[in-house]
This record gives structure tokens, sequence and C-alpha cells, in this order.
């Protein structure tokens, strides 16, 4: 079982809708948790970050996490054509030096 | 601007020829890594070095090298390339292993035939 696990999509959604991208994860040491957009051959940017549990808006974004479900959430209201990406969460624990540990990806098109 | 820079961006070589790909970030950070990026795989960490002359080896370190003689340098070596090394690579630096301040390059496209 790998520690991060992500649905590889594609999601495919019209413009405006509600996305929802999710990941659950294996290790309870887990404390901050990130998410990560990444556009066609470019490096993943830092897009939302939060540490421990409960959510955390920016904008259109909203990062949740639930640590006693090990399942954490991204939601992207009122999607635009710009937000067609692929989505990596990833997160880190202080017990193994904070290495991070990704997602595969999650590939969003935003259909105009 | 902050950056971190990874040359070349692509390449295709053939089996056995050694290749360097070289990365530098101008933030002066600790931290540096290597990561490839495969389909259905994410990102899965080669190497990395918290400072000059400290490196270790991260989750699939197996047909790399790497150095750390200048803080700003991380150089990935392929002594000896085979087929299962074509991947896009990503280097990045932070001023410490958080993910939350992880700067990524733009990545490498390496085929190798």
């Amino acid at each position: 079982q790998k520690e991060v696990e992500q649905d590889p999509g594609p999601l495919s959604v019209p413009e405006g809708a509600i996305v929802s991208l999710n990941c659950t994860y294996s290790n309870s040491a887990f404390q901050y948790f990130m998410w990560y957009r990444q556009y066609s051959r470019k490096g993943p940017e830092l897009l939302m970050y939060t540490y421990s549990s409960g959510n955390k808006e920016d904008g259109r974004f909203t990062a949740q996490v639930d640590k006693s479900s090990k399942y954490i959430s991204l939601f992207i209201r009122d999607s635009q054509p710009s937000d067609s990406a692929t989505y990596l969460c990833a997160m880190s624990a202080v017990t193994g030096g904070f290495k991070t540990i990704f997602g595969a990806g999650t590939r969003l098109f935003v259909k105009a | 601007e902050a950056q971190v820079t990874q040359n070349p961006r692509y390449l295709i070589t053939v089996t056995g020829k050694k290749l360097t790909v070289t990365c530098s970030q101008n933030m002066n950070h600790e931290y540096m890594s290597w990561y490839r990026q495969d389909p259905g795989l994410g990102l899965r960490q080669i190497y990395y070095s918290m400072n000059v002359e400290v490196t270790d080896k991260g989750d699939v370190p197996e047909g790399y090298k790497v150095s750390r003689k200048e803080k700003r340098n991380f150089p990935l070596i392929l002594e000896s390339p085979s087929p299962n090394q074509t991947s896009l690579y990503f280097c990045a630096s932070s001023k410490v292993p958080s993910g939350n301040t992880i700067y990524f390059g733009e990545g490498s496209w390496l085929t190798v035939v």
C-alpha cells in the first residue's frame, strides 16, 4: 500500500463547476499537508499549505484536512479553464526529518 | 527572482553514455533534492542533500549519483543510463525539507534509447 493515494483522473468539468480533489494517507505522523499545481511541461508550484487538521481558504481554493480519517481535500470554486492542470497532494512529518511524500497527481480539465 | 535552474531541459541519449543534469538555485537554500516523475507513480525522491558535502539516498537512488560541492549546485549524474531511466526529472530546493517551502525547477525530459 502506498503511503499516499490519489486518484489520477482525468477529471473533466465544465467552467464554473465546483471541483473536489482528494487524497488518503496511511501515516498518522503526517502533520504538514500541501497541494501543488503543475501545468504541462512545468515544475510543481505550491498552491495551498495546511498544518494539522482543519480548513484553509485562499480565494477560490479551500483545503481541508481530516486527520481522524486520514483524508485531505482541495476544493476549487467557480473553476476556470486556467485551472486545468495536474494537482498533487503532498505531506510531511517532523519524524523522518520532514521528508515530503507526494501523491501521484490528479489531472483536471476545465472546459470552457 | 527566486529560481531553480536545471539543464538540459530535453535530452535524448543512448544506453551507457554518461550524462549529467545540472541544477542551480539562487536562494541560498541548504536543502536540495532530485525527483523523478513517472505516470501513475508521482514524484519519487532520488537523492537529497542537507548541505554542502552532505548527501543521502532517497527512495529510488539506483543508477544515479549526486554531488554537493557548492551550496547552490546539485548535479545529478547517470553513469551508465538505461531505458528504465527515461523520465521527467525535477530538481528542488528549500530552506528546510518541509514540503511547504519547496521550489521546483522546470524539469528535464530525459529519454534513453
